[in-house]
């Protein structure tokens, strides 16, 4: 797993509540990526990070944003989290070349 | 816009038999086409990848063979064991600026189950 961990693992929250979601690697890789992992839809690409304080949207951005004050942490934060946003968010991270590394997902159920 | 169409969504296989998954996309800037391989309950992690200047590359019992006039690239499982049961996913992504982060678009995924 490239020593990335996600934290919390499992959150249910309620609809119009923010909520965070931590990704931590320490491999000292420079680009991380969060992705959101729904049936019939593989995973998709919400944000990602090319070095500290540098983001960028992918495909499924609204609703979302990010931070990345430290290289080894990239967060996640649901502004005010809906049920379209219940699924399995993965973060993932990648030194150079083509091979990204993910972490082990969080599961989000928003009531 | 789905740039990357995987098939099919689920397979059902015996042991000893080969298990092939499709993939298609449309963007001919790809050029880095790596397959996941996904554990209930765990991340994705790379199984076998090719780049468009070969047609094939092969890592022991997996396969990769890429067509890169029809835009396509499939996965072939040789000897499928019940352990090689997971959801498969192909991606695609192209060569950027360091700001692009080499991003990887997923096909939707496979349901392999290898029956014993």
């Amino acid at each position: 797993d490239a020593g990335i961990t996600q934290s919390p693992r499992h959150k249910v929250t309620e609809t119009g509540t923010p909520v965070t979601l931590r990704c931590h690697q320490t491999e000292n890789h420079r680009y991380m990526y969060w992705y959101r992992q729904d049936p019939g839809h593989g995973l998709r690409l919400i944000h990602y990070s090319y070095g500290v304080k540098d983001t960028d949207k992918g495909e499924v951005s609204d609703g979302y944003s990010v931070s990345r004050s430290k290289t080894e942490d990239f967060l996640l934060t649901l502004e005010s989290a809906t049920s379209s946003q219940t699924s399995v968010y993965f973060c993932a991270s990648r030194v150079g070349g083509g091979e990204q590394f993910f972490g082990p997902g969080t599961r989000l159920t928003v009531l | 816009q789905q740039q990357v169409k995987q098939s099919p969504q689920s397979l059902i296989v015996q042991k000893g038999g080969i298990s092939i998954i499709n993939c298609a996309y449309e963007n001919t800037a790809f050029d880095y086409f790596p397959w996941y391989q996904q554990f209930p309950g765990k991340g994705p992690a790379l199984l076998i990848a090719i780049r468009p200047d070969v047609s094939e590359k092969k890592e022991g019992r997996f396969t990769i063979s890429f067509n890169k006039s029809a835009k396509q690239f499939s996965l072939h499982i040789m000897d499928s064991q019940p352990g090689d049961s997971a959801t498969y996913f192909c991606a695609a992504s192209m060569k950027g600026g360091e700001t692009s982060g080499s991003r990887l678009t997923f096909g939707e995924g496979t349901q392999l189950t290898v029956n014993p």
